[in-house]
């Protein structure tokens, strides 16, 4: 059974630059949520994706979106990155309807 | 809104001691569940434990077990037997019972293991 992946492991851009995050669920789930944790911080979710449609939202701005694919791997796209973008992102893959969502390593971010 | 309070930013425990972290959250909900999650260096989340609230007995799950007391909204998290994998960040974490899987987490533990 193949776990969670994230691409890249780390990656450092410029203030107003995009930038785009990869996520591959672990075989046989069907949801993939989205978590940013700032240094120091709790995770907090950005939101969920399931049968390519987004199925929940946190508190984050339009410029924060993504895509998940058929085979229920998933983007995060962040346009007009700003400092405080900076953080770890997480992405989490679960089987709708079970509680249990399982953690991929993450990206850190740096923007300088 | 639901919150989740971990209200010790850092502990420490020797070697084969018992510790316990405390965790209290917020919620006008009645159906949920409750979580530990551990993160390591290598910056994996990984589940510790899981407590579903409709059920009273509390959740072990080897050296780990849990206080849940729903009436007062508390989650504390048992390590028992204290070894040196066990230094972690570790995060108490609420997920509603509704349609979407959101996951709430507290600021985390940072919990030392003293050899």
């Amino acid at each position: 059974e193949t776990g969670v992946t994230q691409s890249p492991t780390h990656l450092i851009k410029t203030r107003g630059q995009q930038v785009t995050l990869r996520c591959s669920s672990q075989s046989g789930h069907n949801t993939v949520s989205w978590y940013q944790q700032a240094l120091g911080q709790g995770p907090q979710f950005i939101f969920q994706y399931y049968r390519e449609e987004e199925n929940g939202r946190g508190n984050f701005p339009p410029r924060f979106s993504g895509l998940q694919f058929p085979n229920y791997s998933s983007e995060l796209n962040v346009n007009a990155l700003e400092l405080d973008d900076s953080a770890l992102y997480l992405c989490a893959s679960s089987l709708q309807g079970f509680n249990e969502q399982y953690f991929g390593p993450g990206t850190r971010l740096t923007v300088t | 809104a639901q919150t989740v309070t971990q209200s010790q930013p850092e502990m420490s425990v020797q070697e084969a001691e018992t510790v316990t972290l405390s965790c209290t959250y917020d919620t006008s909900e009645s159906d949920y569940y409750l979580f530990w999650y551990k993160q390591p260096p290598s910056r994996q989340m990984i589940l510790v434990i899981r407590q579903e609230a409709y059920k009273q007995q509390n959740a072990t799950e080897n050296r780990f077990s849990v206080n849940f007391q729903k009436a007062a909204k508390s989650f504390s998290l048992k390590i028992s037997d204290s070894q040196l994998g066990d230094a972690a960040m570790y995060f108490c974490a609420y997920r509603s019972a509704r349609a979407y899987d959101k996951i709430i987490f507290g600021k985390g533990t940072r919990l030392h293991i003293l050899p």
